[in-house]
């Protein structure tokens, strides 16, 4: 199993709403990254966990918390967010040894509303 | 810090001529770069990395330390190509993504 899972595919939330962003992988990866992508732009890394804790925040609000409960799930926990959060969210996993390839999910499409 | 520099937003090539994608880059550790490839409705995927020294799809890209570059060229571009093309730089746990260029192949 090569693949990144993401659920949900897209979301739809109210500012007032506090929702989840789900990633998993099975193929033995420890570390794991979530990226921001707006509409035309490159992903912006928004946190690296390796081996299971936070390794990098890229000074990200806190209305973004993420959590990673064991080595092959990744959660990102949505609160309060503005519209301008709305964007397609990523996450990759690889190996934690530099130049190995990371693997991307295919995205949950996020909206604020 | 890191930085990746992709001059050129869109690329327009004709089928059968030679392609070259720029990347530049700014990291004062020893780097590991990639190119990724994003295909019309597909996930981000790894094209190649430098490490490697491979080719992949007739893609090439050898990183010259020197000017800090790491383009990436094939010499016969096929409309399959046609994709979001990031050039991607590894360092210190941070994988971070240059603007991306848009490489469109016309028949």
């Amino acid at each position: 199993d090569t693949e990144v899972t993401q659920t949900p595919k897209h979301l739809v939330m109210g500012m007032t709403n506090k929702k989840s962003l789900k990633c998993e992988q099975h193929m033995g990866h420890r570390a794991m990254y979530w990226y921001k992508q707006k509409a035309k732009k490159p992903p912006e890394l928004m946190f690296v966990y390796s081996y299971e804790k936070l390794s990098i925040n890229e000074s990200v609000p806190s209305r973004f918390s993420p959590e990673c409960p064991n080595s092959s799930l990744l959660n990102l926990h949505l609160h309060a967010l503005q519209p301008e959060d709305s964007a397609l969210y990523l996450c990759a996993s690889s190996s934690p040894t530099a130049g190995t390839e990371a693997f991307f999910g295919q995205g949950t499409r996020l909206t604020v509303v | 810090a890191q930085r990746v520099t992709q001059p050129e937003k869109l690329l327009s090539v004709f089928k059968g001529a030679p392609v070259e994608l720029k990347c530049n880059y700014s990291y004062s550790g020893s780097p590991e770069l990639f190119w990724y490839v994003q295909y019309s409705r597909q996930r981000l995927q790894l094209l190649l990395r430098h490490i490697s020294r491979e080719s992949i799809k007739g893609f090439t890209a050898d990183l010259n330390k020197g000017e800090t570059s790491f383009h990436l060229k094939k010499p016969f571009a096929q409309e399959e190509d046609s994709a979001m093309y990031y050039c991607a730089l590894q360092g210190a746990q941070k994988l971070v993504f240059g603007q991306g260029t848009r490489l469109t192949i016309n028949p």
